[in-house]
Parts: structure tokens; sequence; C-alpha cells
């Protein structure tokens, strides 16, 4: 059974800091990784997607990529309030598999 | 920017009756999705489509069953609805081209079944 894990949180940051969000995969042939935001109420809002290993940014987030150890990563820098909500992983297989395998959401709570 | 429409965004029904739940992408897109989406369980495939009229069942189809008569549009159809069927329901596309996996949500629909 392939599996996507996260901290489920919640993981409180102050205003201002850099939240860190991580997600580690079991399948090793994984090819394609997503971050999705989720506010309460509301349906994924797909942020990043990265494909190769290293570092992706975009604004104040990066994502991070490392296939040898099976984890990507998602950074906030200078954390908002509106930034509190659900992040989602997501990782898609190898080949022409059309699924996604899904992480359970780590919840981020930024604190005034 | 990709727009995915849901029929309702609020829904209340009866046990044992017939919904329907309809998703519409002005994309051009091949891949569709449902889900299912509980506390604590994460985002669960029911079903998607790759191409018109065809469909694959995902992790949880039982009780479910989808219709997909043009690329834009993919229906769920609950046959009886039951109570342990009360959920939110999201709707998602992406394109088929290799490399371009990204899944686009519509805003969901929460079902209530009383």
């Amino acid at each position: 059974q392939k599996e996507v894990e996260q901290n489920s949180g919640p993981l409180s940051v102050p205003e201002g800091a850099i939240a860190s969000l991580n997600c580690t995969y079991s399948d090793r042939v994984s090819q394609s990784f997503f971050w999705y935001r989720q506010y309460s109420g509301k349906s994924p809002e797909l942020i990043m997607s990265i494909y190769s290993n290293g570092d992706k940014e975009d604004g104040r987030f990066t994502a991070q990529l490392n296939k040898a150890s099976q984890y990507v990563s998602l950074l906030i820098r200078d954390s908002q309030p509106s930034d509190s909500a659900t992040y989602l992983c997501a990782v898609k297989g190898a080949g022409n598999n059309r699924k996604l395998i899904w992480g359970l959401g780590t919840s981020l709570a930024v604190n005034p | 920017d990709v727009k995915v429409t849901q029929s309702s965004r609020y829904l209340v029904k009866r046990t044992g009756e017939k919904v329907f739940l309809e998703c519409v992408q002005d994309m051009d897109h091949e891949n569709m999705f449902w889900y299912r989406q509980d506390p604590g369980l994460g985002l669960r495939l029911i079903y998607f489509s790759y191409d018109v009229k065809m469909k694959e069942k995902g992790d949880i189809p039982e009780g479910y069953s989808v219709s997909r008569e043009k690329k834009e549009r993919f229906s769920l159809i609950l046959e009886s609805a039951s109570t342990n069927q009360t959920s939110m329901y999201l709707c998602a596309s992406s394109l088929r081209l290799a490399g371009d996996w990204e899944q686009f949500f519509g805003p969901g629909t929460r079902l209530t079944v009383l």
C-alpha cells in the first residue's frame, strides 16, 4: 500500500516566522509531488508542484524534494495569519498512473 | 485559470433517495475525479475518468456510480443514499499530458443524508 505521511499538527508559529511542513512517501518511484492548501470548509488549492530534487521557490513558499530520503517539504517564510490552514501533500507514482496519493494534512496556525 | 464548478454547495437528502452530483470543468481536461473528504480520513478517491465514457474505480466505489457523457462533465450518482454517505464531495480535474498532473478542485458539495 503506497502511503504519504504527514504530521497532523497543529503546528503553531508566530507571525513572521518560517513554517516548515514535512511529508514522507513510501513509493520509491514516485515522480511528481504537490502541496495544496485547504482552508476550513473550502476545497484544496494547489500551491506548489515539484518534480526534481532540490528547491523550488514561489514567492514566500519553497518546496524541497529529496528523492533519496523520500521526503518533500514546504517552507513558508514570513508566515501570516492568513496562512493558517491545513496543508495537504500529494504524490503521483511513476508511469501513466493518473491518481494522486494524499496525505492527511498538517494543520498550521499562525499566531498574530 | 482552470475553473471547476459543482452543481450544489449544500445538499440535504433522505435515506434511500437517488442523488446526483454534477461537476463541470472548462479547461478541456481529460481526467476527472470524485473524492469524498471526512475528518480524520482525508481525501478518498471514489471514481475517476480519463476519457468520455471511460471510468475506473477508486478506493471506495461501493454505493456510488459515475457517468461521463461529455468531456467537460462528470457526474457522481448515489443510487440509494445512506447516512454514512454524509460527507464533503469534491470534484477535480487534470490534464493527461506527461509531467502535468496537477489536480484542480471544484468548491465541493456538502451532502447531508438524513
